[in-house]
């Protein structure tokens, strides 16, 4: 059974940091693209960022892009999204989705149940 | 980037009945288009992909059609567990966007 559990939310003041982390079982975590999407409270659906299954290719929303920085360790079956310079309008739930299939970038099948996060002084 | 537009925003119908959804693309997404449904403190969960493609364990009461900038979620008669909100995405264009939602609620 695929699992995917969110991590690393809390409060942090504007301007501050926080490390996300998704850990992956039940798959071959190397094999498929990861991507985090963000739901504001009261709000919708919010793509942020994916990452290939190697790693090698990321993409960013415009939004977040130059603050929050996509990785993955493969060996430790995690995906991280290290948010940077963070705002009042990055408070959201945050959650980790892995692609249908394996390959390259394809639909958000699986999720987590997400964290949240929450930006104010 | 590409802007999905979905209507009605709130759809308010009884069991039984039929509910239709719409999402259009400011451009062409081909057939590249999916349908969430999200239900409250729940993650959402993937019910059709490329356009009328059910994800696995998705009833056969939901169908999705369309190509290029209009597409439709048809829920042939709604069951009690399919008020909810319903999302569409695209992926054809970097970066992934996704519609703005429309709530199928208990008229």
């Amino acid at each position: 059974e695929v699992q995917l559990v969110e991590s690393g939310g809390g409060l942090e003041q504007p301007g501050g940091s926080l490390r996300l982390s998704c850990a992956a079982s039940g798959f071959s975590f190397s094999s498929y693209a990861m991507s985090w999407v963000r739901q504001a409270p009261g709000k919708g659906l919010e793509w942020v960022s994916a990452i290939s299954a190697g790693g090698g290719d990321t993409y960013y929303a415009d939004s977040v892009k130059g603050r929050f920085t996509i990785s993955r360790d493969n060996s430790k079956n995690t995906l991280y999204l290290q948010m940077n310079s963070l705002r009042a309008e990055d408070t959201a739930v945050y959650y980790c989705a892995k692609d249908l299939i394996e390959g390259y970038f394809d639909w958000l099948h699986s999720w987590g149940q997400g964290t949240l996060v929450t930006v104010s002084s | 980037e590409i802007v999905l537009t979905q209507s009605p925003a709130t759809l308010s119908l009884s069991p039984g009945e039929r509910a239709t959804l719409s999402c259009r693309a400011s451009q062409s997404v081909s057939s590249s288009l999916a349908w969430f449904q999200q239900k409250p403190g729940q993650a959402p969960r993937l019910l059709i992909y490329d356009a009328s493609n059910r994800a696995t364990g998705i009833p056969a009461r939901f169908s999705g059609s369309g190509s290029g900038t209009d597409f439709t979620l048809t829920i042939s008669s709604l069951e009690p567990e399919d008020f909810a909100v319903y999302y569409c995405q695209q992926r054809s264009y970097w970066p992934l966007t996704f519609g703005g939602g429309t709530k199928v609620e208990v008229k």
